[in-house]
């Protein structure tokens, strides 16, 4: 259980073309989920806490135009990368919280490797 | 906002033997620190976790120790495989707020 899908898994994009990554729970809700960024031989690093029917929260230095989150269910949240540029290129994480109270757990989807050339 | 230390960011181990990673977190809230292990291009995968009502947990060869008052928790891995070479990320986790904070990073080498 507590499966997180992330698509698609690689993308490669023409610099100024935008990209769209999807993150879905399969069999739970996710009223937030989280989408990370990872450098090579670096640790993830949160770019925004995605909420279910409102905006997303974004960390200090993370660029809300460029990086646009729509979480519109309970199990959809999407991460658009706009007018990309080479130093976008990364690997991009999304995850989600699963369970309450006592019984939790933080599970990652796949991983989307973004290259722009 | 809370702050995950790691150390080391590299270790050598020869098969067999145990190696330790540690981390320090500064937030006192946090109440749940997993610990995961990273191929290169794949996601973190959870080895183990602990939460914040209990001071040690093992599972096989892999163990992990909390102390809540010195605000820091450890990964033992004992009886090291070369299949145990990967980069091990620490990370702590308050449910509160649903902020996970990762460490760096470290970077395991198990020599054959």
């Amino acid at each position: 259980g507590a499966v997180v899908s992330q698509h698609p898994s690689w993308v490669i994009c023409k610099s100024g073309t935008s990209v769209k990554i999807e993150c879905r729970s399969l069999d739970f809700q996710a009223t937030t989920m989280f989408w990370y960024r990872q450098f090579p031989k670096q640790s993830l690093m949160l770019m925004a806490t995605s909420n279910e029917g409102s905006k997303a929260t974004y960390e200090q230095g993370v660029e809300k135009d460029k990086f646009l989150i729509n979480h519109a269910s309970l199990t959809l949240s999407t991460l658009t990368v706009t007018s990309a540029h080479p130093e976008d290129s990364s690997f991009y994480i999304c995850s989600a919280v699963w369970g309450e109270k006592i019984n939790y757990g933080y599970t990652f989807g796949s991983g989307t490797r973004l290259t722009v050339v | 906002g809370e702050n995950v230390e790691q150390h080391p960011s590299t270790l050598s181990v020869q098969e067999g033997d145990s190696a330790v990673i540690k981390c320090t977190y500064s937030d006192s809230a946090s109440n749940y620190f997993p610990w995961y292990k990273q191929e290169l291009g794949k996601r973190p995968q959870l080895i183990i976790d602990i939460r914040s009502n209990v001071g040690e947990k093992k599972d096989q060869r892999i163990a992990v120790t909390l102390n809540k008052t010195a605000k820091h928790f450890s990964l033992h891995i004992t009886e090291t495989q070369p299949e145990d070479s990967a980069v091990y990320f620490c990370a702590s986790f308050n449910f509160g707020n649903e902020k996970l904070t990762f460490g760096t990073g470290t970077r395991l080498t198990i020599i054959p």
